[in-house]
């Protein structure tokens, strides 16, 4: 059971819009930590998609954004592209568990692009 | 360029111990915070802990205690994460991972994968 929970797949069709939410606690995204945003294609490593809650990392398009709110943050990806299809994890902090600070991941969304 | 160099695949039995080395290049090692990552097989990213590659102080995620020890090399620019008393459950890819200045992991290694099976 992950501290940070997203839904564990979405869908759309090539050009559409798609978001995918990240709920947390006042523990951590609600503590004002902030939240980042991983790609992951299969057989490879993570890639870092958003930074900092709304930051892109340089060479990440800009069909990718995300946003933060309360507990809650979202990725949004517009324009949906073959290439998009991919888990997701967010990531932030916690300083919940015994005082100190922990990262924490969601569990990962799987994107099918249709 | 920045690049994580992780060590090869190993398949170890219950009860011995691996470690794992990430070789950094192309930074100034003691500048960046490195991060290490495990995914079991089919399943989501888990947080094992950090290293201070300034000061060598490990800091290890709740349930990574013990058994999980994170080391430096900063004559080349090795971190390194040692596991003992391996169990199945160990069973994973193990990425090294460092910290960028803005936060969230920037770079990350390309994953080792440690098997435990008798």
């Amino acid at each position: 059971q992950s501290v940070l929970t997203q839904p564990p797949s979405v869908s759309g069709a090539p050009g559409q819009r798609v978001t995918i939410s990240c709920t947390g606690s006042s523990s951590n995204i609600g503590a004002h930590y902030d939240v980042h945003w991983y790609q992951q294609l299969p057989g490879t490593a993570p890639k870092l998609l958003i930074y900092g809650n709304t930051n892109r990392p340089s060479g990440v398009p800009d069909r990718f954004s995300g946003s933060k709110s309360g507990t809650s943050a979202s990725l949004a990806i517009t324009g949906l592209q073959a290439e998009d299809e991919a888990d997701y994890y967010c990531q932030s902090y916690d300083s919940s568990l015994s005082g100190s600070l922990n990262w924490v991941f969601g569990g990962g969304t799987k994107l099918t692009v249709l | 360029q920045v690049h994580l160099m992780q060590s090869g695949s190993e398949l170890k039995k219950p009860g011995a111990s691996v470690k794992v080395s990430c070789k950094a290049s192309g930074y100034t090692f003691t500048s960046y915070t490195m991060n290490w990552v495990r995914q079991a097989p089919g399943q989501g990213l888990e947080w094992v802990g950090w290293i201070n590659t300034n000061t060598g102080t490990p800091t290890s995620a709740q349930g990574f205690t013990g058994r999980f020890v994170f080391s430096l090399d900063t004559s080349v620019s090795t971190a390194y994460l040692q596991i003992s008393s391996l169990k199945p459950e160990d069973t994973a890819v193990y990425y090294c991972a460092r910290e960028g200045l803005g936060g969230g992991i920037d770079y990350w290694g390309q994953g080792t994968l440690v098997t435990v099976s008798s």
